[in-house]
């Protein structure tokens, strides 16, 4: 099936800083990625959809300033966090969709875990 | 988008067959139950999806009721590496592609 990565699998940062985490489809080519943000015994909560060469569509409540998306070809998205701070600590999970997949399922990375001192 | 209804935990014995069940009674004609799984600090795994037909694969087996409000996944044989968050989604077609939205999932437990 197709494969989706992202990196880092974990990153520990300071307070104030900020992080960017990539998401690529290896095998396919990704019209549409999108980005969730998983708590701690919480399901997934999607943040933001992202179509390669236009801007991000984001949830309500994300702050688009805060979480900046760029989908700059179709097999790579990025997602950082600009100014972290101890609440933006979670899981973060990309997933993709491509172009001449049969059944227009998502395809979901391995996720990135933020910890933000 | 169809709502669905899982129950939160259940327990299943090492080698037996593990139903879970799935509600979505707000299902439109052309909407699909997908099944994915999650395993302790990883992405999201698909499983499986079907429309109106039964589905199987080499994971699982997915049975829909006739009138598709509901529906119940099966691992035949459940093994430890089954023990996993299961969520059914019904996505919602927006913009052309699928928005999956995550419910609270049935946490499966297989017991040895």
């Amino acid at each position: 099936g197709a494969v989706v990565s992202q990196h880092p699998s974990w990153v520990i940062c300071k307070s104030g800083t900020s992080v960017k985490i990539e998401c690529r489809s290896l095998d396919f080519q990704a019209t549409t990625m999108f980005w969730y943000r998983q708590f701690p015994k919480q399901s997934l909560m999607l943040m933001a959809t992202s179509n390669e060469g236009s801007k991000a569509t984001y949830e309500q409540g994300v702050e688009k300033d805060k979480f900046l998306i760029n989908h700059a070809s179709l097999t790579l998205s990025t997602l950082t966090v600009t100014s972290a701070h101890p609440e933006d600590s979670s899981f973060y999970i990309c997933s993709a969709i491509g172009l001449g997949l049969a059944s227009n399922e998502q395809f979901f990375g391995p996720g990135t875990r933020l910890t933000v001192l | 988008d169809a709502k669905t209804t899982q129950p939160p935990s259940m327990d299943c014995a090492e080698g037996r067959a593990a139903n879970l069940p799935c509600n979505h009674s707000t299902i439109s004609g052309n909407e699909y139950v997908y099944w994915y799984r999650q395993i302790h600090s990883q992405g999201p795994q698909y499983i499986i999806h079907g429309l109106k037909n039964n589905e199987t694969n080499e994971m699982a087996s997915l049975i829909i009721t006739e009138d598709r409000k509901s529906s119940t996944l099966i691992l035949p044989h459940a093994t430890l590496r089954d023990t996993a968050v299961y969520y059914c989604i019904v996505p919602l077609i927006s913009g052309g592609y699928q928005k999956v939205t995550f419910g609270t999932g049935t946490k499966l437990q297989v017991i040895p």
